[in-house]
């Protein structure tokens, strides 16, 4: 596609069930993002892909939360055993060069 | 250590008003990138502008304009005139190559221009 695209845009769990979160960049970006926005904040970062390096995971905030990128492509953020306190929006970016980075619509996530 | 500061959280101003949104960032590199992006409540992020660490012109774009002082480390934005669709939060951020091209983003400013 042109852009971003992350699904399910609204994504409602109960808590303790685990969630996944996918984002699809846009062909040919090798550098891909996840950042977390709870409502009223700013942007929380939580991991970055860049090609075949390994991922800088350190704004992951505890173990139940992992992401994968498979062939380079496709990522998957999930969460495990989700909790209240992980209701936010979570965004997901890509880039080809440090110019500039494209943003996703979000996932809104609701942890009932 | 790479870091972008924007120390006002939220501003209002009344329609028709100047702004400017405060950016401080902190890296040791000299090569880097300097953006700011805007947040509307549609949720998006939409880019409004890059800046290269070589490029200390100040650029404007219509009501927008930015001023980039390296001596102050500063990447401040400015609304002339400002309109209710305005209304958005505004962040701040710095990409370093020498980091892997990581983007580093400030917290945003909420701005709501009153009409």
């Amino acid at each position: 596609g042109a852009g971003v695209s992350q699904s399910p845009s609204n994504k409602v769990t109960e808590k303790g069930k685990d969630v996944e979160l996918r984002c699809d960049p846009i062909s040919g970006h090798t550098a891909l993002y996840w950042y977390r926005q709870s409502l009223g904040q700013g942007l929380e970062f939580l991991i970055y892909f860049q090609g075949n390096s390994a991922p800088d995971k350190s704004g992951l905030p505890s173990d139940r939360f992992s992401a994968e990128r498979t062939g380079g492509s496709v990522s998957t953020l999930t969460i495990q055993r989700t909790q209240q306190e992980d209701s936010a929006v979570y965004l997901c970016a890509s880039s080809r060069t440090p110019r500039e980075a494209f943003f996703g619509q979000g996932t809104r996530l609701t942890v009932v | 250590a790479q870091k972008v500061t924007q120390a006002q959280t939220e501003i209002s101003v009344v329609e028709k008003e100047d702004v400017t949104l405060d950016c401080v960032y902190e890296t040791r590199d000299t090569t880097y990138y300097l953006f700011w992006y805007k947040q509307p409540p549609s949720g998006e992020l939409v880019f409004l502008i890059r800046r290269n660490s070589f490029d200390e012109q100040n650029e404007i774009s219509g009501r927008y304009s930015w001023n980039f002082q390296k001596s102050t480390s500063s990447f401040n934005f400015t609304i002339t005139a400002s309109q209710v669709v305005d209304s958005a939060v505004y962040f701040c951020a710095l990409s370093d190559p020498n980091t892997g091209n990581q983007f580093y983003f400030g917290t945003g400013t909420s701005l709501t221009v009153i009409p």
